[in-house]
This record gives C-alpha cells, sequence and structure tokens, in this order.
C-alpha cells in the first residue's frame, strides 16, 4: 500500500541546534516533495519545494533534501529558535492527479 | 503578499443542517482545492477543480458534498446535510498551474457539528 511516514514522536531539541526531521514514503514515485508547517489551529504554510532531479534546496535557515533512491527527504532547520516550534508537514504529489497527499507530520519543540 | 482567505474561521451548526464554507483563492491562481483535518489527524484532500469543473476528488467527497466557483472570485464547499463525523478544520488551497506547483493554503475554517 502506498504511505507516506514522519517520525512520529515530537521532536525536543536546544535552542541553536539544528532540526532534522525525515519523510519516508512507500509505493510512489513523486515528482517533487513540498514541506509546510502548521501551528495549533492554523492552515499549513508552504516552506519548501523540492523536485526529483535535485538533491538539496535551500532557503535562509531551511535545506531539504530528496533522495529518490531511499525514498526518503530530509528537513534541516539550522540555529534553531524558539520560535521553530510547530509541527512540519511533508507532502507529495502521486503520479496521476492534482492532489497532496501528507504526512501525519512531526512536532518539533526548541527551547531556550 | 497575496493570500488565500477562508469565512467564516469558526462554524457551528446543527447535524442534518446546511453549511456552505467560503474561500477566496489568490487572483491569478487557476486551480482550487479543498482539504479537509480532523482534530489530531492528517491533512486529507477532498476535491480539486479548475476550468469550472471538478478535475480529481476523493471518496471521502460523496454526494452531500458540493463545490461550486459561484463569481470570479469565490469558491465554496456546501455539504448539504452534515454529520457528526464532519466536524474538522477545512482548508481551501489555490495554485497557479495543477501539476508539480506550490499550493497554497488558507487559514482554514473549524466546523462543529451537534
Amino acid at each position: 500500500s502506498q504511505k507516506i511516514e514522519q517520525n512520529s514522536e515530537a521532536l525536543n531539541i536546544q535552542e541553536g541546534k539544528t532540526a532534522t526531521l525525515t519523510c519516508n514514503y512507500t509505493n510512489y514515485s513523486p515528482a517533487y516533495l513540498q514541506w509546510y508547517r502548521q501551528d495549533p489551529g492554523r492552515g499549513p504554510v508552504f516552506l519548501l519545494l523540492i523536485r526529483e532531479n535535485e538533491k538539496e534546496k535551500r532557503k535562509e535557515r531551511l535545506k531539504v533534501t530528496f533522495d529518490t533512491t531511499l525514498k526518503q527527504s530530509l528537513f534541516h532547520i539550522t540555529a534553531s529558535q524558539p520560535a521553530d516550534s510547530a509541527t512540519y508537514l511533508c507532502a507529495l504529489e502521486p503520479e496521476y492527479g492534482n492532489k497532496l497527499v501528507f504526512g501525519a507530520g512531526t512536532i518539533l519543540r526548541v527551547k531556550s | 503578499e497575496p493570500e488565500v482567505t477562508q469565512t467564516p474561521s469558526h462554524q457551528v451548526t446543527q447535524m442534518g443542517q446546511e453549511v456552505i464554507l467560503r474561500c477566496v483563492p489568490i487572483s491569478n491562481h487557476l486551480y482550487f482545492y479543498w482539504y479537509r483535518q480532523i482534530l489530531g489527524q492528517k491533512v486529507e484532500f477532498l476535491v480539486s477543480f479548475y476550468n469550472n469543473e471538478i478535475s480529481e476528488k476523493s471518496e471521502i467527497f460523496d454526494d452531500q458534498f458540493s463545490v461550486e466557483r459561484p463569481d470570479g472570485s469565490n469558491f465554496t464547499l456546501k455539504i448539504r446535510s452534515t454529520k457528526l463525523e464532519d466536524s474538522a478544520m477545512y482548508f481551501c488551497a489555490s495554485s497557479s498551474q495543477g501539476r508539480q506547483e506550490t499550493q497554497y493554503f488558507g487559514p482554514g475554517t473549524r466546523l462543529l457539528v451537534l
């Protein structure tokens, strides 16, 4: 069956450290992956999109990698801040159609 | 920066009643979507809409649901006879193209069915 999985447990890190979040998928061949941030009671906010021919993409303190062999994307936040505390969602678009399929999200807590 | 807006932010209704959730997508976008998120669960796709017709829908999007673009700016989701299990956050999204493009989400409408 098709699955998209993210770290089920919350990630607790100290301010200033790098947070690394994982997204694994099974039985999909996505052309790209997207990462979103979601705060409680709010809609997903787009962060980064990485295509299958891009190994890495950066935006300020954010970095995403995409390994189509491992079927995995890693999302990094460097120099993390308490304001980075949120749920981070990965999403992919299946081969057909234009819907997004979301993972369950990973809760990140950055402590000062 | 352009954004997707949704109204109302909260809606409480009685089981069996009809509700209409409204969205204003980003103005130059052509593809529109509805997703929902039941409390504590994943964001789930409901329906996509392009050129005044549904382009894709999920199994959740049964006959009690309908979508419409009544004018050049609004995009609505109607739930005809609400059930308790329809209680969720409903998100509207839009994108400039149909595939391999970022979907931008609105802030959501929290629907509570009593």
